[in-house]
């Protein structure tokens, strides 16, 4: 059975950082793009952020850009969002969801983990 | 970056009823175009996928179909587990940017 699980949510000051994480199990991680979404509070999804298989050529929102970035480590079987100069509008659930192939062009994000929220506020 | 628009926002709807949602893209996505499912408090669900292929265990009574521009999501016999919030998705070019969500309340 595949699972994501998310963790490493919490509450952070304007300008800080944050690094959550995805740990992934029941399938071969490596032979999977990973990305991450958010959903700030009562609002839509937003795709932040996204990476193949094999860890090259991650892409970005225009709203995250510069500050956050994507990783994996494929021998631990996860994913990681390491997001700084963080904003209040970056308040979020932020979800870890797997694309159905290796490569980030796969046009769906077949399976979801349950969310870790992140708050930005002093 | 594409920017898709559903409508309507939200709708009520009683238990039985024929259901619609569009979804309608800046520019072409060709039959790149995905929806999503997502309950209070829950996930996004994978329900169809472009355009018209159903996620595996998704019941039959969803149905998708479109191209280009334009996209529609029907649920034919709305069930009482139905009443969620219904996002599109471009999947034709990065970012994969969302519609804005259609909540389905009962009547």
């Amino acid at each position: 059975e595949v699972q994501l699980l998310e963790s490493g949510g919490g509450l952070v000051q304007p300008g800080g950082s944050l690094r959550v994480s995805c740990a992934a199990s029941g399938f071969t991680f490596s032979d999977y793009a990973m990305s991450w979404v958010r959903q700030a509070p009562g609002k839509g999804l937003e795709w932040v952020s996204g990476i193949s298989g094999g860890g090259g050529t991650p892409f970005y929102a225009d709203s995250v850009k510069g500050r956050f970035t994507i990783s994996r480590d494929n021998s631990k079987n996860t994913l990681y969002l390491q997001m700084n100069s963080l904003r209040a509008e970056d308040t979020a659930i932020y979800y870890c969801a797997r694309y159905d192939c290796s490569t980030t062009s796969c046009p769906k994000l077949d399976y979801w983990g349950q969310g870790t929220l992140v708050t930005v506020s002093s | 970056d594409i920017r898709m628009t559903q409508s309507p926002s939200s709708l009520s709807a009683s238990v039985g009823d024929r259901v619609s949602i569009t979804c309608r893209a800046s520019q072409s996505i060709d039959i790149y175009l995905n929806w999503y499912q997502q309950k209070p408090g829950g996930a996004p669900k994978l329900l169809i996928y472009t355009t018209s292929n159903l996620q595996s265990g998704v019941p039959s009574r969803f149905s998708g179909s479109g191209s280009g521009t334009d996209f529609t999501l029907t649920i034919s016999g709305l069930q009482p587990e139905d009443f969620a919030t219904y996002y599109c998705q471009q999947s034709f070019s990065t970012p994969r940017t969302f519609g804005q969500g259609t909540k389905v309340e009962i009547k």
